[in-house]
């Protein structure tokens, strides 16, 4: 069975203060790993997509990494508006078309001024 | 930039009522699914719906559920005879030939 743990729960930073939000995961095969931002009562917004080990994407002050293990989001010089829930959700390779997402309980992450 | 769409944002419904909750992908795309988030849990796969058929359903999308695609741009998600335990906020996602799926706004089912 798939499973995705995030860590921490919850976050508090300062304003500028960077840190970094914690992905673990076992699955089958990895056939994509995912992060999405959720804000209160929204729907998953899509961040960045990771395919395999080694790889880095960037966006504006996040940055998202993935080992064979883990993936973390690397949060630079934060901002409050960046207060979110972050979510983290793997897919895996079983057969032609099954792809539902199995996402982690999330890191609710909060920037104070 | 185009945005999967979800109606109603909000339904309230007695237990055992059926209800429908409709969704309008992104165009072109091919893939569809449903998700459900109950408060203060993960969200959770459902059921996913390529070439007018289900292809993948988790222990969670029994009977009493069913999807159906029947036009050229709704999706819909069916329960039958809600009970309480239904209550949650139900997301529908898209994506085109890659992987990446793109939520909906949500519906918010609260089912006294």
């Amino acid at each position: 069975e798939d499973q995705v743990t995030q860590s921490p729960e919850a976050l508090r930073l300062q304003e500028g203060e960077s840190s970094s939000l914690n992905c673990s995961y076992t699955v089958s095969g990895l056939r994509g790993l995912f992060w999405y931002r959720q804000d209160p009562g929204k729907g998953p917004e899509f961040l960045f997509t990771l395919y395999s080990a080694g790889e880095e994407k960037e966006k504006e002050r996040l940055k998202a990494t993935l080992t064979k293990k883990e993936s973390f989001l690397h949060i630079t010089a934060p901002k409050p508006e960046d207060s979110a829930t972050y979510l983290c959700a793997v897919q895996a390779y079983v057969g032609g078309g099954a792809d539902g997402l199995t996402f982690g309980k999330g890191t609710h992450l909060i920037i104070q001024p | 930039e185009p945005e999967v769409t979800q109606t109603p944002s909000h339904q309230v419904t007695q237990m055992g009522q059926e209800v429908i909750l409709r969704c309008v992908p992104i165009s072109n795309h091919l893939y569809f699914y449903w998700y459900r988030q109950i408060l203060g849990q993960k969200v959770e796969f459902l059921v996913s719906f390529y070439n007018n058929e289900i292809s993948e359903k988790s222990e969670i999308f029994d009977d009493q559920f069913s999807v159906e695609r029947p036009d050229g741009s709704n999706f819909t998600l069916k329960i039958r005879s809600t009970k309480l335990e239904d209550s949650a906020m139900y997301f529908c996602a898209s994506r085109p030939g890659g992987e990446t799926q793109y939520f909906g706004p949500g519906t918010r089912l609260l089912v006294l």
